[in-house]
């Protein structure tokens, strides 16, 4: 099993322009999230699948947009991206959503927006 | 906004040394969750406990939950290299709707040879 991965690893981008990361699991998990990580911040959650075609709002959901089509993909894009969304992206997976099953993440994609 | 937070924010020990964190939260949890991310890696699952739990081991992690102080420690006995790491703890986002994982902003441990 590979796990969770995530395309692309690295990725400059000027403002502006726009880019969708890919997220894909061969768990069978039916929740996906994606989180950013800035340095002293932690993870902060951006959105969340509970199923196959469905989306919810994390923390900080402004400038992304969400879709999970199929149950293995989540897609995280980035419609005008600004300085600000420069930082590491990590998708995870789960069994199920809440504190009682582990998550599983994906190596990140560090996203540079000058 | 964050649950749990770490403390210290960063640690530097000798090799074989213990290794020491805590993690403080605000509200009610059912269960409590340690992760270890390594530079430049996504996060690892170490050891999951529950609400009814008062320690947990595993290998040489061992965890501890206090529900009355809302806190959990992790310590890491012998520490070797290999667990220069950061440590997150992670509890749910709210307590009515236990679907979402809060990170704290992490302990950074370095073990020095």
């Amino acid at each position: 099993n590979a796990g969770v991965t995530q395309t692309p690893k690295f990725r400059v981008l000027k403002t502006g322009q726009s880019m969708t990361l890919l997220c894909a699991q061969d768990m069978n998990h039916e929740y996906m999230y994606w989180y950013r990580q800035d340095p002293g911040m932690g993870l902060r959650l951006i959105h969340y699948s509970v199923g196959e075609g469905t989306t919810a709002k994390g923390e900080v959901p402004d400038g992304y947009n969400v879709s999970r089509l199929k149950k293995q993909n989540f897609l995280l894009g980035l419609e005008s991206a600004a300085p600000s969304q420069t930082s590491v992206y990590f998708c995870a997976s789960s069994p199920l959503g809440g504190s009682s099953y582990e998550q599983y993440f994906g190596p990140g994609t560090r996203l540079t927006v000058t | 906004s964050q649950q749990g937070e770490e403390d210290p924010q960063a640690l530097s020990i000798q090799e074989g040394e213990n290794a020491t964190m805590n993690c403080s939260y605000k509200t009610s949890i059912n269960n409590l969750q340690w992760y270890r991310q390594n530079s430049g890696r996504g996060l690892v699952h170490l050891i999951l406990i529950r609400s009814n739990e008062r320690e947990k081991h595993s290998g040489r992690l061992r965890v501890t939950l206090d529900t009355s102080k809302k806190s959990s420690s992790l310590l890491i006995t012998a520490s070797r290299a290999a667990d220069t790491a950061s440590y997150f703890c992670a509890t749910p986002a709210r307590r009515s709707n236990d679907y979402k994982l809060s990170f704290g902003a992490g302990t950074t441990v370095t073990v020095r040879a």
